[in-house]
């Protein structure tokens, strides 16, 4: 599509469920990244990839948190037993690699509650 | 010292006021250098790439200083819907992770 498309727009778990959201890049976009913005408006940068491959996780929590971009489905971003500090706003952005430098393109966002 | 700095604001203006903000990046090898504006959480968009040779868009104006490793933007004849938080954002290289500023915030107000 024309915009990158993130599900769900909310999503309430309680503290130890698991949480798993999804995003699908704008159409022809090889990069694939994911941030989270807690309450001080901070992004912080989790995971990219390109295409179907890592490219830079070193954002990743080590525990709990995990990512996949599989070929002809979302991208998607899956925590594992949420703790409290997981709330916040996920972001996911693409990229095109036709060009050297580009700008991201960012989703509406994930808001995730965990009570 | 955060990789990209922005005076927090907020910065309370009238309408039709003109207004600067200024950021500073520490990685000199930085490539590519972005504002973007974000509303009430929703998602960052856009609002304009920025040149070593400065550049111009309507009444909003950004310049780079590589030298100083400086980033500005001018908003000149502020509307009530600019307001919003203007996000500093720096990029290493193609494929690289954004760097972000923590914003300023903008109120315009009648």
């Amino acid at each position: 599509g024309e915009e990158v498309a993130q599900t769900p727009k909310h999503l309430v778990r309680g503290e130890g469920q698991k949480a798993k959201l999804y995003c699908a890049p704008i159409k022809g976009h090889s990069y694939v990244f994911w941030y989270q913005q807690v309450l001080k408006n901070e992004f912080k940068f989790l995971i990219s990839f390109q295409n179907e491959n890592v490219f830079d996780e070193t954002g990743m929590p080590k525990e709990r948190f995990s990512a996949k971009c599989l070929p002809n489905s979302p991208c998607s971003l899956e925590i594992q037993a949420t703790k409290l500090e997981d709330s916040a706003v996920y972001f996911c952005a693409s990229s095109p690699t036709d060009r050297l430098n580009q700008p991201q393109h960012f989703g509406d966002g994930t808001r995730l509650s965990i009570l | 010292r955060k990789e990209v700095e922005q005076d927090p604001g907020p910065f309370n203006v009238p309408e039709g006021a003109t207004v600067a903000f200024n950021c500073t990046y520490s990685n000199s090898a930085s490539q590519s250098f972005f504002w973007y504006r974000q509303d009430c959480r929703k998602e960052p968009k856009l609002l304009m790439s920025v040149y070593s040779s400065g550049n111009e868009d309507g009444r909003f104006t950004a310049q780079l200083n590589r030298a100083s490793q400086y980033i500005s933007l001018l908003i000149r004849d502020s509307k009530l819907s600019d307001s919003a938080t203007y996000l500093c954002v720096v990029l290493a290289g193609s494929g690289d992770k954004l760097t972000f500023g923590t914003g300023t915030r903008l109120a315009v107000r009648p």
